[in-house]
């Protein structure tokens, strides 16, 4: 079955410090992936997309995430955090054929940012 | 930057009551999705609307739910009978295409079921 995990529930870092975000994927085929950033009360935005190609791909507000067939994953990194990236961040990946477009979400990091 | 929007932000209703949710996608877009997150799950997905027509649910989407584009701009979720384990996050989606198109996601309605 189709999956995505995020192993890490909660990760707190100070800020201007580096970031990491693990997610992993579990396709039968390369899926599309996708993260989202959901600030408390707010709703789901989206920070970067991997459909093909080059296996960087940058996102707004800073972010990137490298896609790593060998790993199945596709972690999301920011070199310096800041206290307004507070929130909580989904991995979500899609089939990448024709007859399903449902996302399939991971369990979510909430990311803290002391100062 | 175009945004989906949802409404009212929170809705209360009694159980076995009906509940209409309402989302205006963006106005190019053609798919429409909704999905909904439980307290502390994971984002599931529940329908996607193409053309006038269900194109995929999942086995949560059973026969209490319905979807609907009323006009050119609105899309809604109807509950039926309520149930207390209806109450989650509910998030409305829309992407220009299916293949290579992101899907943009509303800031949802907060469905409490008394």
């Amino acid at each position: 079955a189709q999956s995505v995990t995020q192993p890490d529930i909660h990760i707190t870092v100070s800020e201007g410090a580096s970031l990491e975000l693990r997610c992993n994927y579990s396709y039968g085929a390369t899926p599309y992936l996708f993260w989202y950033v959901q600030s408390p009360g707010q709703g789901l935005q989206l920070l970067l997309k991997y459909f093909s190609g080059d296996t960087l791909v940058q996102g707004i507000k800073g972010f990137e995430a490298e896609f790593k067939r060998s790993q199945s994953s596709f972690n999301l990194r920011k070199p310096s955090v800041h206290w307004s990236d507070a929130a909580e961040y989904f991995c979500a990946g899609r089939y990448s054929g024709a007859g399903s477009y449902q996302l399939t979400f991971g369990k979510g990091t909430k990311l803290s940012v002391i100062p | 930057e175009p945004e989906v929007t949802q409404t009212p932000s929170h809705q209360v209703t009694q159980m076995g009551q009906e509940v209409i949710l309402r989302c205006v996608p963006i106005s190019n877009h053609l798919y429409f999705y909704w999905y909904r997150q439980i307290l502390g799950q994971k984002v599931e997905f529940l329908v996607s609307f193409y053309n006038n027509e269900i194109s995929e649910k999942s086995e949560i989407f059973d026969d209490q739910f319905s979807v609907e584009r009323p006009d050119g701009s609105n899309f809604t979720l109807k509950i039926r009978s309520t149930k207390l384990e209806d109450s989650a996050m509910y998030f409305c989606a829309s992407s220009f295409g299916q293949s290579n198109q992101p899907q943009h996601f509303g800031d949802g309605t907060r469905l409490s079921i008394l």
